[in-house]
């Protein structure tokens, strides 16, 4: 159980583009969800907190404007980077909770790689 | 704030060295600590969680315990598929956006 997707699993893209990636929990539901971005042999960094039927709430220093998140389900939150530039290319991957006992264990998509031209 | 600090960096081991990875914490609370595998590419794939001082749990060669201050990742006769970046994170106090190490990247060789 516990199965979070993404799509693409991979995008390029011409740069002034916009991009949207789907996330998915495929078993469980999820009222929120979380976006990550990783650079190469990085951690995690925490972009921003996606929340069913409400506004998403970034992190400091993320541009609301430019990563557009939407929660509409329970079951999907998507991220558009909007007018994509070389500089967005990363891996961007998503994260769902399940509550078991008194913590949330976060399962993981596979992630999204975003190359911008 | 909450603070999570992985050691090594990274790790060579031949096959069948053991081993163990550290993960130092500071958090108010604990509610969980979390370790993550990472295959290059791919998003983290959950391991175990553990909830309080004193608790293990194993996975195949894996197996992982908890202190009050720090969680080892005990790796028993590795095999080259072993080889991987170990993340640990930790939840607690108000908040219930898990804090997340650096990592160890470990590389195990035939």
């Amino acid at each position: 159980g516990a199965v979070v997707s993404q799509h693409p699993s991979w995008v390029i893209c011409k740069s002034g583009t916009s991009v949207k990636i789907e996330c998915r929990s495929l078993d469980f539901q999820a009222t929120t969800m979380f976006w990550y971005r990783q650079f190469p042999k990085q951690s995690l960094m925490l972009m921003a907190t996606s929340n069913e039927g409400s506004k998403a709430t970034y992190e400091q220093g993320v541009e609301k404007d430019k990563f557009l998140i939407n929660h509409a389900s329970l079951t999907l939150s998507t991220l558009t980077v909007t007018s994509a530039h070389p500089e967005d290319s990363s891996f961007y991957i998503c994260s769902a909770p399940s509550r078991v006992g008194e913590a949330d264990t976060q399962y993981f998509g596979p992630g999204t790689r975003l190359t911008v031209l | 704030e909450d603070q999570v600090t992985q050691s090594p960096e990274a790790l060579r081991l031949q096959e069948g060295e053991s081993s163990s990875l550290n993960c130092s914490y500071t958090v108010s609370g604990l509610r969980g600590l979390f370790w993550y595998r990472q295959d290059p590419g791919k998003g983290p794939e959950f391991l175990f969680t553990l909830y309080s001082a004193g608790e293990e749990k194993e996975k195949e060669r894996l197996k992982a315990t908890l202190t009050k201050k720090e969680s080892f990742l005990h790796i028993t006769a590795p095999k080259p598929e072993d080889s991987a970046t170990y993340l640990c994170a930790v939840e607690g106090g108000g908040s219930y956006i898990p804090t997340f190490g650096r990592g160890t990247s470990l590389i195990v060789h035939p």
